[in-house]
């Protein structure tokens, strides 16, 4: 029972315009979100992350977007570059564990 | 600045043999995690404890056991390997529970 799901296994973005990376989740008890980035040969590294009374939280280039009713979250970077060519996974809290999703790999082509 | 270490980096074991993987951290953390990741199945959660002297079972359990003698140290336990078991096995640790996750870089295992 996948709870949390990223449906896009994989990404290609030119560089300089917006990736938009998408996240589902079903179990309405999840109240914090993070984003995690991964290069290969690395271990997953905070990026971003939002609390479910918030709909939009922003650090840079990055915005996280947080759709309670619709249960998505989306993780934008605007603009891309070539050093956020990684593999993106999205992660929900029930304040006892996070739950990772499937991962998207993101490729930025120059 | 370590903060989560994670030996070896990588084995090869035969079906049957047994081995531990090492997780150590520097940052005082209460809580830590022990994750495997499989292509298009993302981090499972294995087990995790919450302090010294704690463990718990996470989604994916069967075929492992832990140990936290001590509050910087995390033992990954396979008593006999098998090859579902091939996968790169993550450690992390956090000062909250669930949240600020620090990640190790991983140990790859294949048991052949």
């Amino acid at each position: 029972d996948q709870q949390v799901k990223q449906n896009s296994p994989s990404l290609s973005v030119q560089e300089g315009r917006i990736s938009i990376l998408n996240c589902d989740y079903t179990n309405s008890m999840f109240d914090y979100f993070l984003w995690y980035k991964k290069y290969p040969a690395e271990g997953p590294t905070f990026l971003i992350s939002i609390s479910s009374i918030k709909d939009k939280n922003e650090d840079g280039r990055f915005t996280v977007f947080l759709n309670k009713s619709a249960k998505h979250l989306s993780l934008h970077i605007v603009p891309s570059q070539p050093g956020d060519s990684a593999v993106y996974f999205c992660a929900a809290s029930t304040r006892e564990k996070l739950t990772f999703g499937t991962g998207t790999r993101l490729t930025i082509i120059p | 600045n370590a903060g989560v270490t994670q030996t070896p980096k990588f084995r090869v074991l035969k079906t049957g043999q047994s081995m531990t993987l090492l997780c150590a951290q520097d940052m005082n953390h209460e809580y830590m995690y022990w994750y495997r990741q499989d292509p298009g199945m993302g981090l499972r959660l294995i087990h995790y404890s919450v302090g010294e002297g704690t463990t718990a079972k996470g989604e994916v359990p069967d075929g492992y056991n832990v140990s936290r003698l001590k509050k910087q140290n995390f033992l990954l336990g396979l008593e006999s390997a098998a090859p579902s078991q091939t996968s790169v096995y993550f450690c992390a640790s956090s000062y909250k529970q669930a949240y600020g996750y620090t990640f190790g870089s991983g140990t790859r295992l294949t048991v052949v």
